[in-house]
């Protein structure tokens, strides 16, 4: 079955970086396209990016545009997602999350336990 | 951008009651592009209803979703102990972002 698990998550303080990762398995990740969305502590889901099923295209969310970065390795079956100049606004679970088909409308089907990231001094 | 607001806000019921839920757009969402979500505390979410009225994989028929254009609900026939939980709208229409809705937090009466 679909398994994606994330990693990478922790304390940092602001403006450094950090860098999440995705293991996907259980379906063919290099025909699906993948996203990150994040859930402040006792907030919604908040959408952040999504990366094309061949990393062709990407989209952000206003908030992270400029600091945030999606990506993927196909070959490795991995989602990352490299976030710079954070903010203790960024303080959230980040969880991946599959689209249900290949193209970009679609809805998110399977999703990983999340990785906390916290920003703080 | 499309903005989904929900309501109500909280929804205090008991089991074996029915639920409707709101999901309300800002503006049409186009081929009914409309997903709801219900997330337990401590989990992710997880996918119930996708192009407002298909039920996702493995999902039970008390469970039904409903609506178009700009207006649509999650509606739960029958309570089980299980549902209590907050549920959520998402559309995915187009380009991103796919916003989500606030949530609306079905909880026990």
């Amino acid at each position: 079955q679909v398994q994606l698990v994330e990693s990478g998550g922790g304390v940092v303080q602001p403006g450094r970086s950090l860098r999440l990762s995705c293991a996907a398995s259980g379906f063919i990740f290099s025909t699906y396209a993948m996203h990150w969305v994040r859930q402040a502590p006792g907030k919604g889901l908040d959408w952040v990016a999504l990366i094309a099923y061949d990393g062709d295209k990407k989209y952000y969310a206003d908030s992270v545009r400029g600091r945030f970065t999606i990506s993927r390795d196909n070959s490795k079956n991995t989602l990352y997602l490299q976030m710079n100049s954070l903010r203790a606004e960024d303080t959230a679970i980040y969880y991946c999350a599959k689209s249900r088909s290949g193209g970009y409308s679609s809805p998110f089907d399977s999703w990983g336990q999340g990785t906390l990231v916290t920003v703080s001094s | 951008e499309i903005v989904l607001t929900q309501s109500p806000g909280t929804l205090s019921l008991s089991p074996g009651e029915r639920a409707t839920l709101s999901c309300r757009a800002s503006q049409s969402v186009s081929s009914n592009y409309l997903a709801w979500y219900q997330q337990k505390p401590g989990q992710a979410p997880r996918l119930l209803i996708y192009g407002a009225s298909s039920r996702a994989t493995g999902i039970p028929d008390r469970f039904s979703g409903s609506g178009s254009g700009t207006d649509f609900a999650l509606t739960i026939s029958r309570l089980e102990p299980e549902d209590f939980a907050v549920y959520y709208c998402q559309h995915y229409v187009g380009s991103p972002p796919f916003t989500f809705g606030p949530g609306t937090k079905v909880d026990i009466k």
